[in-house]
């Protein structure tokens, strides 16, 4: 089945302890992309990949890393959680030669709590 | 700045009604995607419809289905026959071409039984 995970789906966790939300696919996209979902404010993205070793920001990246090193994964770090990373987190991943108009699969989503 | 604008927080509609969500979006570019998801209470996000900016045939999926207006930058969805199972958040989004999707901040439809 054509899918993307993450994991975990939920956590909670304590300010400053570094943490990693994983993202994979199996649909060989090259395109992932990282967007927290606050409430008022819909999705917003934070970084993307458009393919192995290749990353950018997004619009609110400050706090976050990420890396690809893998095609298939596209993990979401946090290295000094803020209660202002309190949020949804959705991982999004598509065809980049269609990236235009061509569906993004998300992800189930990560709620994280930082307190 | 490109930008999505959903004015209804919130909407609520009677079972078989049709509704209209808004949405309005400002870009300079000539060649865009614009969508429609659907995040049920599962969270999960589904896509409903799609429209090229360049097409000027309204978009239709089922009882879905858009007004897009392009000069007045307007990408409304109209669900006909709403059931119940249409309760959820709706989120308006656009590709313009910089390999991100930009949303809006949602509706929140209510199908009432």
């Amino acid at each position: 089945e054509a899918q993307v995970t993450q994991n975990p789906r939920y956590l909670i966790t304590v300010t400053g302890k570094k943490l990693t939300v994983t993202c994979s696919q199996n649909m060989n996209h090259e395109y992932m992309s990282w967007y927290r979902q606050d409430p008022g404010l819909g999705l917003r993205q934070i970084y993307y990949s458009m393919n192995v070793e290749v990353t950018d920001k997004g619009d609110v990246p400050e706090g976050y890393k990420v890396s690809r090193k893998e095609k298939r994964n596209f993990p979401l770090i946090l290295e000094s959680p803020s209660p202002n990373q309190t949020s949804l987190y959705f991982c999004a991943s598509s065809l980049l030669e269609a990236a235009l108009y061509n569906e993004q699969f998300f992800g189930p989503g990560t709620r994280l709590t930082v307190l | 700045a490109q930008t999505v604008t959903q004015s209804q927080p919130e909407m609520s509609v009677q079972e078989a009604e049709t509704v209209t969500l808004s949405c309005t979006y400002d870009t300079s570019e000539s060649n865009y995607y614009l969508f429609w998801y659907k995040q049920p209470p599962s969270r999960q996000m589904i896509l409903v419809i799609r429209q090229e900016a360049y097409k000027q045939q309204n978009a239709t999926e089922n009882r879905f289905s858009v007004n897009f207006q392009k000069a007045a930058k307007s990408f409304s969805l109209k669900i006909s026959d709403s059931q119940l199972g249409d309760t959820a958040m709706y989120f308006c989004a656009a590709n313009f071409g910089n390999e991100k999707l930009t949303f809006g901040t949602g509706t929140r439809l209510t199908i009432i039984p």
